[in-house]
C-alpha cells in the first residue's frame, strides 16, 4: 500500500520554465490538498479538492494551477515559475473531513 | 491573519525533559484539533488530536492539553528521548459547515524541538 506518493521529488526550473507535480493515492480519498512549507511559514494551503472533478483555493494559490481528473490524482501546475515559488510542496489527502491526513514525502522545487 | 498561533519558534531539552508546545486559535468555530510530527526529508503524520468536549487526551507520552475558555491548546512530550527530534505542528479544523472552511486544515508555523542526548 504506496498511501500518497508525489512525483517528482527533486526538480530544478528556470524562471519562466512551467511544470507539473502530480500526486497520485490509493486510498479512494474524497479530498486532497496541496501545501508548501517554507522555513518559519509553517504550511501554506495552496488548493484542495473535495472530490473529482472539483477544485478550490486556498491560501497562496497565485501562480498555480489544479486539476482532479480522477478521484486518485491531484495534479499541480506551475505555468511559469518564479523564484519566489521556490519551496518543499506536500500532497495530502483524506477520507472524511474528520479523518487523518495523510502526506505525501514532498517534493522540492528550486526556481533559479 | 493567522488564525493559529504556535509557540515556541524552536525549543531545546534534555532527555527525559517535558518540551511543552502551546498554541492559540482565534476561530470560534474550530472543533477539530490535531498535532502532526515531522521528521527530516519527510512528510507530516498526524500524532494526537482533540475535539473540544474534553479537556486533555493522552496517547503514550504525548499528552494534549485543551482549554476552550482561552483557546488554548498545548502537547507535553514526558520523558522526551532523542528520536522525538522533529517538527511538531498543531493545527484545527471547524469540521461544521462555515463556508467551505470545513474542508481545510490551518496549521500553526510549527516547532523544531530537539532532544540532546
Amino acid at each position: 500500500n504506496a498511501g500518497v506518493t508525489q512525483t517528482p521529488k527533486f526538480r530544478v526550473l528556470k524562471t519562466g520554465q512551467s511544470m507539473t507535480l502530480l500526486c497520485a493515492q490509493d486510498m479512494n480519498h474524497e479530498y486532497m490538498y496541496w501545501y508548501r512549507q517554507d522555513p518559519g511559514m509553517g504550511l501554506r494551503l495552496i488548493h484542495y479538492s473535495v472530490g473529482e472533478g472539483t477544485t478550490a483555493k486556498g491560501e497562496v494559490p497565485d501562480g498555480y494551477n489544479v486539476s482532479r481528473l480522477k478521484k486518485q490524482n491531484f495534479l499541480l501546475g506551475l505555468e511559469s515559475a518564479a523564484p519566489s515559488q521556490t519551496s518543499v510542496y506536500f500532497c495530502a489527502s483524506c477520507y472524511t473531513l474528520s479523518g487523518e491526513l495523510f502526506f505525501g514525502e514532498g517534493s522540492r522545487l528550486t526556481v533559479l | 491573519q493567522q488564525q493559529v498561533k504556535q509557540s515556541p519558534q524552536s525549543l531545546i531539552v534534555q532527555k527525559g525533559g517535558i518540551p511543552i508546545i502551546n498554541c492559540a486559535y482565534e476561530n470560534t468555530a474550530f472543533d477539530y484539533f490535531p498535532w502532526y510530527q515531522q521528521f527530516p526529508g519527510k512528510g507530516p503524520a498526524l500524532l494526537i488530536a482533540i475535539r473540544p468536549d474534553v479537556s486533555e487526551k493522552k496517547e503514550g507520552r504525548f499528552t494534549i492539553s485543551f482549554n476552550k475558555s482561552a483557546k488554548q491548546f498545548s502537547l507535553h512530550i514526558m520523558d522526551s528521548q532523542p528520536g522525538d527530534s522533529a517538527t511538531y505542528f498543531c493545527a484545527a479544523r471547524a469540521e461544521k459547515n462555515s463556508g467551505g472552511s470545513n474542508y481545510k486544515l490551518t496549521f500553526g508555523k510549527g516547532t523544531l524541538l530537539t532532544v540532546n542526548p
